[in-house]
């Protein structure tokens, strides 16, 4: 079974503050997604990173994808309000159609 | 497009009930997936489907929980007898699978409260 263990699980900081969450795993994956989810909906996909020691940027958000494959982080520069959430990383192995999350970081940025 | 569409949106039955969580995945998209999200399990994969046939129902917990996609527009999972531990938010997400080592891109449904007493 391919798990990813993601950290840390809750992140509370100030509007304006830089943070890290990881997603790491024993396992190699062929490709590892990001999701962010607010309550009430489901998870929406951020990005996709596919090669290792890919790096995505979108916006304020930096993704990378570790060089084995196994893990995975993401980067929030100058966080806003508007960032506060649920963020999951999502890790496929083989042909790429079943997805296993990792069980999340609750971040939740005050003005 | 209207998105995955999953109904009800809130239930709260008593246990022993049967429970059915109904899904309309996007238009086009050949791969449904049933997800189950707790706080102390967080997202779990219940079962998956491609062209409407059941690939991996491994995640499924017990007996009780059964799925079905009796065509490419629609699927259930029905719980029965329904019990407080099957309280959780039960998430539908389809995707269009290109049967290839590509990423597997997953919309997700609102999801289906379910509350059993």
């Amino acid at each position: 079974t391919q798990l990813l263990e993601q950290s840390p699980q809750f992140l509370s900081i100030q509007e304006g503050e830089n943070l890290t969450v990881y997603c790491n795993s024993s396992s190699v994956f062929s490709s590892l997604q990001w999701y962010r989810q607010e309550p009430g909906e489901g998870p929406v996909l951020l990005v996709t990173v596919v090669t290792g020691g890919e790096v995505k940027k979108l916006k304020r958000l930096t993704f990378q994808f570790g060089d084995a494959r196994k893990d995975s982080s993401l980067h929030i520069t100058a966080a806003q309000p508007g960032d506060t959430g649920l963020y999951l990383c999502a890790g496929a192995g083989g042909y790429g159609n079943k997805l296993v999350f990792g069980a999340g970081t609750i971040l939740r940025v005050k003005s | 497009d209207a998105g995955v569409i999953q109904s009800p949106r809130h239930e709260v039955t008593e246990m022993g009930q049967e429970v059915t969580l109904r899904c309309k995945p996007i238009s086009g998209h050949n791969s449904l997936f049933w997800y189950r999200q707790t706080m102390m399990r967080g997202l779990e994969l219940l079962i998956y489907f491609n062209n409407n046939v059941p690939i991996d129902d491994s995640g499924m917990p017990e007996d009780r929980f059964s799925a079905k996609m009796p065509n490419a527009s629609f699927s259930t999972l029905k719980i029965q007898p329904s019990e407080p531990r099957d309280s959780a938010v039960y998430f539908c997400a389809s995707s269009l699978h290109r049967g290839d080592t590509g990423a597997n891109v997953l919309t997700f449904g609102a999801g289906s409260r379910l509350t059993v007493l």
